[in-house]
């Protein structure tokens, strides 16, 4: 159980077009979704926290016009990427959380497979 | 805020040697931390979790501890093999659900 979707897994476009990347959780609600980007060689920065009907939560330096957060439901979320430029390809992971209260309540944290964006 | 540590960045030993992995952070208030591999252009894949009550969890030949006073938690590989190559990280949860990552440690196993 817990696996998280991501599609696509790789897409590549022009500078300028907008780009769509959509989360799903496949088994289970999630209560939050998590949007993370990845450069080569480094490790994954949070750039938005996402919780369903309500407006995503940026993290300090991304630009939410630039990156629009869309939690339509308790198991689709999507980002999108408008007027993609070259300095935006990285790769994108999504992951959902929910609240297990089994034993000691906890937040779990599942991550979809990621999406390699390349924008030339 | 939090800040994660991993040492060392990067790690080769040949296969048949145990692996130790360290993950430090800076505020102790955390409600569990976690322990992640990653393959190259791939997604995370959860090793093992530790809730902020406990000091250790195992799954077969990974053992990860945690000393919430020390603000330290380490990975042990036991008799790694060439399939262990990969990139570990931690990651501590914080509030809301948020996590906060270390670095990574690259490890190379060679046969």
């Amino acid at each position: 159980g817990a696996v998280v979707s991501q599609h696509p897994s790789r897409v590549i476009c022009k500078s300028g077009t907008s780009v769509k990347i959509e989360c799903r959780s496949l088994d289970f609600q999630a209560t939050t979704m998590f949007w993370y980007r990845q450069f080569p060689k480094q490790s994954l920065m949070l750039m938005a926290t996402s919780n369903e009907g309500s407006k995503a939560t940026y993290e300090q330096g991304v630009e939410k016009d630039k990156f629009l957060i869309n939690h339509a439901s308790l198991t689709l979320s999507t980002l999108t990427v408008t007027s993609a430029h070259p300095e935006d390809s990285s790769f994108y992971i999504c992951s959902a959380s929910f609240l297990r209260l089994r034993g000691a309540p906890s937040y779990e944290q599942y991550f979809g497979p990621g999406t390699r964006l390349t924008v030339t | 805020k939090q800040e994660v540590t991993q040492i060392p960045a990067a790690l080769s030993v040949p296969e048949g040697e145990n692996l130790v992995l360290n993950c430090s952070f800076t505020d102790s208030a955390i409600y569990n931390l976690q322990w992640f591999r990653q393959d190259p252009g791939k997604g995370l894949t959860s090793l093992l979790l530790i809730q902020s009550s406990q000091r250790e969890q195992t799954s077969g030949r990974l053992n990860a501890s945690l000393d919430k006073s020390s603000g330290r938690s380490t990975l042990y590989i036991a008799a790694s093999q060439p399939g262990d190559s990969a990139t570990y990280l931690c990651a501590m949860l914080g509030s809301w659900g948020k996590l906060q990552f270390g670095a990574g440690t690259q490890v190379v196993v060679t046969p």
